[in-house]
């Protein structure tokens, strides 16, 4: 079963900054935060991971609480092409299986 | 660099019959896995293989199989099919051991029971 919990929906209005939260709150402290989305009738595309520290590549950011109970996934500009179902994923290590929960599916308002 | 590659991309079947689907992974990237998406059951993971070994399985029946040859290329294969295999079958491959850990994913086969 999926370790985390996320909110169903949710919707950014274009060009503002999309913060998608996630709850772990039983995440042990080897296990790394991924987060996958899916943009409709696509496969999941990888966006960030991380362990404690706060991750940033050219695609999002990824904020870990101190107690790393919880998680927000960052894009600081949303477009329209951002419309998608975002998953928050705990994995043991790189090489663990994946197991997607539901996913919060963000839609971006022109 | 091609990406992952899965066949056929749609399929119709009825009750009974069985299936075969085909990935072929990203060149060099031993590990693939298998999942099955339903809009009600969402991403489920189906198993995955390294080096023509499973090396992760999910909770399917037996009826989900799956294998890996020695050129990392991999098949599932669906018996007796059932109305509730209806679904996106999606395909992703991965270099165990080595980056982030990044799952890339086929564009998937829809898989149609009737």
């Amino acid at each position: 079963d999926a370790k985390t919990t996320q909110p169903p929906s949710m919707d950014c209005a274009e060009g503002r900054a999309a913060n998608l939260p996630c709850n772990h709150s039983t995440i042990s402290g080897n296990e790394y935060v991924y987060w996958y989305r899916q943009i409709h009738s696509q496969g999941p595309q990888y966006i960030i991971h991380g362990l404690k520290n706060n991750e940033t590549n050219e695609m999002a950011s990824l904020i870990i609480t101190e107690d790393r109970k919880s998680s927000t996934l960052i894009l600081p500009h949303a477009t329209l092409r951002d419309t998608a179902v975002y998953y928050c994923i705990v994995r043991q290590n790189r090489d663990d299986k994946i197991i997607f929960g539901k996913g919060t599916r963000l839609h971006i308002l022109p | 660099k091609a990406g992952v590659t899965q066949t056929p991309r749609y399929l119709i079947k009825t009750r009974g019959q069985q299936v075969t689907l085909s990935c072929s992974p990203i060149s060099g990237h031993r590990s693939v896995s298998w999942y099955q998406q339903t809009p009600g059951q969402g991403l489920q993971f189906l198993f995955e293989y390294f080096s023509e070994t499973q090396r992760n399985k999910g909770n399917f029946p037996g009826r989900f199989s799956g294998r890996q040859f020695s050129n990392s290329r991999s098949e599932m294969n669906v018996s007796t099919l059932e109305l509730g295999d209806s679904a996106l079958y999606l395909c992703a491959s991965s270099l165990l051991g080595q980056g982030t850990g990044e799952l890339f994913f086929g564009e998937g086969s829809r898989l149609t029971v009737l």
